[in-house]
Formats: C-alpha cells, structure tokens, sequence
C-alpha cells in the first residue's frame, strides 16, 4: 500500500487570501499525480493529471506543480472565493494500474 | 452522454444478504475502478479493471467481488454484507490510470 500524505488535513483561509497546500508520496515508481475537488454531496472533479517533473498546471485561480524525485505536488489557489471551499484531494498512480488516494485538505474560505 | 451512473442511490441491507451495486458509462473508457469513502480514511480503491475480461485487486478486496463483461458495466457484488461495509461507494471510469477519473454519482450502503 503507498503511503500518500496531504497536509494540512483542514485550513481556513480569508476570502481574497491565496493559500496552498501539499500532497506528499513515495518518489519510487512514479506514473501519475492526479488532484480532485470534492465538493459536499457532489463527486470528486478532477483538477490535473500530472505526469512529468517539474510539470507546472493551471486552470483558473488553480494551479499545481510537481517534483517527482523529491516526492510532493503543491496546490496552489490565488484570491480566494466562497466557491473554492471543497476538499482537495491528492492520489498517485505508482507502479501498479490502481490509484492510492490522499485524505484530503478541507478548505473553507471564509468571507 | 450520461457520463457515469451509479444504482441505486442508496441501500439498506441486512448483515448477510448480497446485493449487486451497478455502474455503467457511456465514453468507451478501458479503466473502472471502485472506491469505499468512509470518514477520515480518505478514498480507498476496492477492485479495478483496464479493460473488458480483465480485473485486479485494489487495496481493500476482501468481501467485494467483481466481473467485467463489457466495456461499459463493472458491477460491485457484496457477497454476505457485514457492518463493516457500510460506507459510500464511488465508482470511476477513465481511458486509463494516467488520465483524469470521472466519477458516478455514489451509492450510500447501510449495513445493518
């Protein structure tokens, strides 16, 4: 079982604030790093897949970068708003064909 | 496109009693995969298959059988139910394990 870590479990953030945060994974055997957005009552929507050392993606306010010798992705989000409020979740393909998915970051953005 | 469906929405089962949970997909993808999400563990993949015929063992199998008939249908059969599954279950497609996941909607399984 891969040992996939996100830190922090929770974080509160200001509306209007940029935050981040990271997810941490056994740099052996790599294939992919995927990020997903969890809304409440909803499922998990994909963010990036990321493949590649050094790969740097952006859709929107959201961005994320790898480093695969060093084993971690940092999510980055820039200005806040209520609607990012989700749990971020992190999960790596390594080795075998199956995902080990992160806990999570609970963001809340407050106003 | 439906994209991912999942039945039914929610079930109640006795400890003992088998059930079939359904998920089909209508994008021609290769990769499905189930995942239980239960609290503070995150998502946890149960069984996988890359393509019709073909499945593999995800991290928590036990309890949990799985066929792959066709490209568009991977059903999750809880053989005797057990308290311990109750649980959500997502099931995902993908054109494969490098790709982006799209997920169903989820199956709440109450065991009692």
């Amino acid at each position: 079982i891969l040992n996939v870590e996100q830190s922090p479990q929770s974080l509160h953030v200001q509306e209007g604030d940029s935050t981040n945060f990271t997810c941490s994974f056994p740099s052996s055997n790599f294939y992919a790093l995927h990020w997903y957005r969890w809304e409440t009552a909803k499922s998990p929507e994909a963010l990036f897949v990321m493949t590649l050392n050094g790969d740097e993606k952006k859709k929107g306010r959201i961005s994320a970068t790898l480093n695969t010798k060093e084993g971690y992705s940092y999510l980055y989000i820039k200005g806040s708003q209520p609607e990012d409020s989700a749990t971020y979740l992190c999960a790596l393909r390594g080795g075998a064909d199956g995902l080990t998915f992160g806990k999570g970051t609970h963001l809340i953005i407050q106003p | 496109n439906a994209g991912v469906t999942q039945t039914p929405k929610f079930q109640v089962l006795k400890t003992g009693q088998s059930m079939t949970l359904q998920c089909a997909q209508d994008m021609n993808h290769e990769y499905m995969s189930w995942y239980r999400q239960d609290p503070g563990m995150g998502l946890r993949l149960i069984h996988y298959s890359v393509g019709a015929g073909i499945t593999d063992q995800g991290e928590v199998p036990n309890g949990y059988n799985v066929s792959r008939s066709t490209t568009e249908d991977f059903p999750l059969r809880l053989l005797s139910a057990a308290p311990s599954q109750t649980s959500v279950y997502f099931c995902a497609s993908s054109p494969g394990p490098s790709y982006e996941q799209y997920f169903g909607p989820g199956t709440r399984l109450t065991v009692t």
